[in-house]
């Protein structure tokens, strides 16, 4: 079975740092595209960033850009996000999602709430 | 690229149909010759969950009352006969260029 398993959500105050971690597991991760798509309370889905297969090539929302940074570990089967400078309206849950091809996302980690204040 | 899911909110009665319309701001017939929009069900308190694919590929596991449809700026998701696990909401997303959730259908009965 496919799964993402999430952690390192947490409270944090402005301007604050939290780094949270994805371990893939049931597929072949080294190959697959990631991402993060975050969701604020009550709100909708936004995407936040993705990763190429290597690690050299990433995308990211303007309001996080400079501020956050993804990653991958492929030898642990494991994404990461690191968030910096983090502000309230980063406030949301965070998930980790497998991106077969153009966002078709086919496999979501359970999320973890971050909350800025 | 601009998603307008229509309506927002929608309730329906048990057995009875469902359609929810995503309209995007420009043709997302991309040049590969693909539609990159794809539907997602999230259910309170749970992540989401693709249900298609590239407009009407139904995922494995889907139950076959769920489908998409559309081309160029129009699509539409579908539900046959709806139950009581349809609860929730309903994204569209477009996959290319810069990923673009559309705002959400919240169904409930």
């Amino acid at each position: 079975e496919m799964q993402l398993v999430q952690s390192g959500g947490g409270l944090v105050q402005s301007g604050g740092s939290l780094r949270l971690s994805c371990v893939a597991s049931g597929f072949t991760f080294s190959s697959s595209w990631m991402a993060w798509v975050r969701q604020a309370p009550g709100k909708g889905l936004e995407f936040v960033t993705n990763i190429n297969v290597d690690d050299s090539h990433a995308g990211y929302l303007d309001s996080v850009k400079g501020r956050f940074t993804i990653s991958r570990d492929n030898a642990k089967n494991s994404l990461y996000l690191q968030m910096n400078d983090l502000r309230d309206e980063d406030t949301a849950v965070y998930y980790c999602a497998r991106d077969p091809a153009y966002a078709a996302f086919d496999v979501w980690g359970q999320g973890v709430m971050v909350t800025v204040s | 690229v601009v998603l307008t899911q229509l309506p927002l909110s929608l309730s329906v009665t048990l057995g009875q149909p469902a359609s929810i319309s995503c309209r995007s701001s420009q043709s997302l017939l991309h040049s590969d010759g693909n539609t990159h929009l794809h539907w997602f069900q999230q259910r309170p308190g749970q992540s989401p969950r693709r249900l298609i694919y590239r407009v009407s590929n139904r995922d494995s596991g889907v139950p076959d009352r769920f489908s998409g449809s559309g081309s160029g700026t129009d699509f539409t998701l579908k539900i046959s006969s709806v139950e009581a696990e349809d609860v929730g909401i309903y994204y569209c997303l477009h996959g290319a260029n810069w990923p673009t959730f559309g705002q959400g259908t919240t169904v409930d009965i």
